[in-house]
Order: structure tokens, then sequence, then C-alpha cells
């Protein structure tokens, strides 16, 4: 059973704080991806990742960057948290040659103050 | 880019009847249609998937169609039951390739009435 691990379920912040989000899979998937899912907006993709080292802008990647230094885990970083920021972040994973469907982490419940 | 256009944003059904949720799609490259369910509090998870060289899929009450011409695909669910209550996301392949991700839907909360 593949397995898609968000490392906060929930996280308080303060504005301007540099903060990261981890992600790890354990199923050596080629893809992971970070999305945010707002009430009424459904998910919007922020980056993705196809390998190692390698990463690519989703729809709304302005405040964001990502890591990716080894296969199985995929960071997010807000360079400097704004109220903006607030949402629930989910990271998925999908294998290479597809596409395939995702299999997400449990989310992570981010609030700016 | 991809835009994914998804209704109704609420759909309201009496136990054992049939919910129909549909979907456009703008980009003519996009080739895999997946659908998901989120219950609340919980991950969203693959419920049933089709590709662009497949019109109809069926697992068990589930169905999906496709119609590439129109650019619309539509998720069935027959007979319903409690536990289909849920929030329901269409997504589509960016740019026609696995590794460039999906785009959603922006969902449809289904309600199943007693």
């Amino acid at each position: 059973d593949v397995k898609v691990t968000q490392s906060s379920r929930y996280l308080v912040k303060r504005t301007g704080e540099k903060v990261f989000l981890e992600c790890v899979q354990d199923m050596d998937h080629e893809n992971m991806f970070w999305y945010r899912q707002d009430p009424g907006l459904g998910l919007r993709l922020i980056y993705f990742s196809y390998d190692v080292k390698m990463k690519e802008k989703g729809d709304i990647p302005e405040g964001y960057s990502v890591s990716r230094e080894k296969k199985e885990r995929f960071s997010l970083i807000l360079e400097s948290a704004s109220t903006n920021q607030t949402s629930m972040y989910l990271c998925a994973s999908s294998t290479g040659g597809g596409p395939y469907g995702y299999t997400f982490g449990s989310g992570t419940r981010l609030t700016v103050v | 880019g991809e835009n994914v256009e998804q209704h109704p944003s609420t759909l309201s059904v009496q136990e054992g009847d049939s919910a129909v949720i549909k979907c456009t799609y703008s980009d003519s490259a996009s080739n895999y249609f997946p659908w998901y369910k989120q219950e609340l509090g919980k991950r969203p998870q693959l419920i049933i998937d089709i590709r662009s060289n497949v019109g109809e899929k069926k697992d068990q009450r589930i169905a999906v169609t496709l119609n590439k011409t129109a650019k619309h695909f539509s998720l069935h669910i027959t007979e319903t039951q409690p536990e289909d209550s849920a929030v329901y996301f269409c997504a589509a392949s960016r740019r026609g390739g696995g590794a460039d991700g999906l785009t959603f839907g922006k969902g449809t909360h289904l309600i199943i009435q007693p």
C-alpha cells in the first residue's frame, strides 16, 4: 500500500516566518506534487517534480519554492509566510511513464497569524 | 493552461437514486481524467479514471463517460448509499503528460438524503 506521509497535520506560524512542509513517499514514485486546497477553489497546483533535483512551477507558485534532494522526499518552502497562505496543503505522488492517478498525503493545515 | 469546470457545486439526491457530476476541460491534449472522492477530514482518494482512447468505464456502481469532441466527461453513481456522501473532484492531465500533473475542478458536494 503506497504511503505518502506529511510531517505535520497542523501548523501555526507567524507572518514573515520561513516555513518548511515535508512530504515523504515510500513507493519509489518518480513524480511528486504540492497542491493547496481552499474551500470553493478546489485543489491548485503549486509545484511539481519528476526527478531528483528537478522542479517545475505549477499554476500558483508565487511565494513558494520547493526542494527535492532525494527521490522519496519533496519539501515545500514558504519563504516569508503571509496570511493569504493559510490553507490546507496536500502532497501527492505518482509513478512515472503515466499519466497515472495520485496518492495523496493526509494534508497539513497551515495557519499563518 | 488547462482549465477544468465542474458542475454542480452541490448535489442532493435521495438514497437509492442516481447522481451525475459533469466536467468540461479546455486543453485538447489532455488524455487522462481521474475522479477523486474526499470524505470530511480525509485525503482525496482515486475512485475511477478514464483515458482518452476509451469512451466509457464502469466499476460496480460508478461509471465515467468521456466525450473528447465536446471535451466533456461525467461521473455516474447509481443506487446511491449514505457512504457516497462526500466531495467529488474531477481532474484532467496538464499538457497531456503524467509528470506535468493534474488540473482539478472545484469539487461537488454530494449529499445523500435518507
